[in-house]
């Protein structure tokens, strides 16, 4: 069984300043990790993905994640967050076998202020 | 390319009554999935369609049901709904074998049941 543990449930952040949202994952087959980001009233948009082909992932917007597999992490950052970033996030994990199913975090509301 | 569309966008409905939610995968996608997404929490995996069967079940009591059509299509019914069936209900499409299981999400039905 896969899990994804999303530490605190909101983030608060200056503009300019380092945005870090933390992701832990339990899998017992290697996993492809996701970010996905939220805005209000909308759908989930893809923000990065780790395939196992680098363990340093770029995303859209700015945004990183490194995969740590000695840790179980996979930690989202962006060096400079912009009032736009305000969202929530959300980490999900996905195994290589099987059907393609997501198991979603609770997510992280991150908060921007100017 | 069209991405994923869903309707309605919103719905009420009183406890006890049916509801039929639509998806309309994107371009060359064969595969449908649907989570429920509760306030404040991730979305969570209800079931998957390929082929128009059901292909993996999440933990919800099978008055969740679903349909896939030829043009991959797919359709969420509730029935008997209840208050705890409020949420928002996420369609996303992929391609069956395609690289990392990547899912490309709809904008959400709100449901809301009084």
């Amino acid at each position: 069984a896969q899990s994804v543990t999303q530490l605190g449930s909101h983030v608060s952040v200056s503009e300019g300043a380092l945005v870090l949202l933390r992701c832990n994952y339990s899998s017992s087959v290697p996993p492809y990790l996701f970010w996905y980001v939220q805005y209000p009233n909308q759908g989930l948009q893809l923000l990065l993905k780790y395939t196992s082909a680098a363990t340093l992932v770029k995303g859209i917007n700015g945004f990183e994640a490194e995969f740590k597999k000695s840790e179980t992490s996979f930690h989202l950052t962006k060096p400079s967050a912009h009032m736009s970033d305000a969202a929530e996030y959300f980490c999900a994990v996905s195994d290589i076998s099987g059907y393609s199913t997501l198991t979603f975090g609770k997510g992280t509301m991150l908060l921007v202020s100017p | 390319e069209t991405g994923v569309t869903q309707s309605p966008t919103h719905l009420i409905k009183t406890r006890g009554q049916q509801v039929t939610l639509r998806c309309s995968s994107q371009s060359g996608h064969n595969t449908v999935s649907w989570y429920q997404q509760a306030l404040g929490q991730g979305p969570q995996f209800i079931f998957q369609y390929y082929r128009e069967e059901e292909n993996g079940r999440g933990n919800f009591p099978p008055r969740f049901s679903g349909l896939q059509f030829p043009n991959y299509s797919s359709e969420l019914n509730v029935n008997a709904l209840e208050l705890d069936d409020s949420a928002l209900y996420l369609c996303a499409s992929s391609l069956q074998g395609a690289p990392y299981n990547e899912q490309f999400f709809g904008p959400g039905t709100r449901l809301t049941v009084l």
